[in-house]
């Protein structure tokens, strides 16, 4: 069966320090992967979403920046965090196959202070 | 640009009673798909249910069900019998041939015992 597994759960980084909150999908191949931000008592944004692998499309303009190293790796970074950067970030995948919905991970807790 | 619209930020319904959740999305896609997720206070999101585009027939999941009006691009969610467990924050989603799936901004759903 298809999990995915997003790390870490909770992270507190300082302004102005970098990010690395990767996500991983086992059990299936050539997923379509998704990163998106969750504001406190908000929607969720897309910020990300990958096709294959090194194939990234962006969203909204800011201060991230993902990566898709292998086929079920995808990774959201920044050079220096910024406040506003707080929220839960949350990724998510599914396959190429008509009708299937998005399946997704537990979610980065990220605190900006 | 596709986008999705969720106008009630917040609901309430009695326990047993039925509640209906409103949605309106925008796409210049004929073939796409619609879903609505649940985010309960853990932040897992858990599908509700999904509704192809093509498909004229209202989908229907046991107590969820959907009133899918295509002209009108209204997808509602109609929960009968609510139940406590059914308290939890509300996604409407659309996902188009370009494999993007964006959310709307959520309706948070309180059940009164």
């Amino acid at each position: 069966s298809q999990t995915i597994h997003q790390w870490p759960a909770t992270l507190v980084q300082p302004v102005g320090s970098p990010l690395s909150l990767e996500c991983t999908v086992e059990g299936t191949s050539n997923p379509n992967l998704y990163w998106y931000r969750q504001a406190a008592g908000r929607g969720l944004q897309l910020l990300f979403y990958s096709v294959g692998i090194g194939q990234i499309s962006s969203e909204v303009p800011q201060n991230l920046s993902a990566s898709r190293p292998q086929d079920r790796q995808f990774i959201l970074s920044s050079k220096k965090l910024l406040l506003s950067d707080s929220g839960f970030y949350l990724c998510a995948w599914r396959t190429g196959v008509v009708n299937t919905e998005a399946f997704f991970g537990q979610g980065t807790r990220l605190t900006v202070v | 640009a596709q986008t999705v619209t969720q106008s009630q930020p917040e609901m309430s319904v009695q326990e047993a009673e039925t509640v209906t959740l409103s949605c309106t999305y925008d796409t210049s896609e004929s073939d796409y798909y619609l879903f609505w997720y649940k985010q309960p206070p853990s932040r897992q999101m858990i599908l509700v249910i999904r509704q192809e585009a093509y498909k004229q027939q209202n989908a229907t999941e046991n107590r969820f069900s959907v009133n899918f009006q295509k002209a009108a691009k209204s997808f509602s969610l109609k929960i009968s019998d609510s139940q406590l467990g059914d308290a939890a924050m509300y996604f409407c989603a659309a996902r188009t041939s370009y494999d993007k799936v964006i959310f709307g901004p959520g309706t948070s759903l309180s059940v009164i015992p």
